[in-house]
């Protein structure tokens, strides 16, 4: 069964800071792995999106990478704001038969940047 | 606007009284998701549609009913609520099964007491 860990659980930084996130897969096979934002009562946000055969995509300040081989990928977010406070949520989708194109989320990092 | 639609964003019901959860989408997407959201447990698949009349289980389908009779629009049936549905629960689409690209609705938050 495939399993996808987002550690750690809840973040706390100050304003300005660069800031790793971190998810880890156990299923090699992935077809993409998406980071997604959500904020309190809202739904999620698709942020990058990275296709199996890519290493990295980076939107703005934000850059993720993805590394098959050791089943992990990191979201990177360059001079954080308060404004980039929400529960970030990586969902990899594998490239298998019977999956049907389901999406196994981790269970998210939850950010605060502080003033 | 491109959107998903789920109505309504907050329900409490009481045990054994069936309710709907409705999901539309305005992008002529073919496949449609409904997922729920738990503490400690991240979002996990109830149902899935791959096109009109072509719906499949996910990973947690006990308790839940689903219906694509038109593109549009995919509801959530829970014909007996208990309180381990209580949830938050989110509808998606996309244009394809094999598209890149979600689009989330805002989600439902359901209390079943």
């Amino acid at each position: 069964k495939q399993e996808v860990t987002q550690i750690p659980a809840a973040l706390s930084v100050p304003e300005g800071e660069n800031l790793v996130l971190n998810c880890s897969f156990t299923d090699s096979a992935i077809y993409n792995l998406q980071w997604f934002r959500q904020d309190p009562g809202k739904g999620l946000t698709s942020l990058l999106l990275i296709q199996s055969s890519q290493r990295e995509q980076t939107s703005g300040r934000l850059n993720a990478s993805l590394d098959k081989s050791s089943g992990r990928s990191t979201l990177y977010i360059a001079a954080s704001q308060p404004g980039d406070s929400a529960t970030y949520l990586c969902a990899e989708r594998l490239d298998r038969p019977g999956t049907a194109s389901k999406l196994t989320f981790g269970t998210g990092t939850r950010l605060q940047v502080t003033l | 606007e491109a959107q998903v639609t789920q109505n309504p964003r907050y329900l409490i019901t009481v045990t054994g009284k069936k309710l709907t959860v409705t999901c539309s989408q305005n992008m002529n997407h073919e496949y449609m998701s409904w997922y729920r959201q738990d503490p400690g447990l991240g979002l996990r698949q109830i149902y899935y549609s791959m096109n009109v009349e072509v719906t499949d289980k996910g990973d947690v389908p006990e308790g839940y009913k689903v219906s694509r009779k038109e593109k549009r629009n995919f509801p959530l049936i829970l014909e007996s609520p208990s309180p381990n549905q209580t949830s938050l629960y989110f509808c998606a689409s996309r244009l394809t099964a094999s598209s890149y690209g979600y689009t989330f609705g805002s989600g439902t938050r359901l209390t079943v007491v």
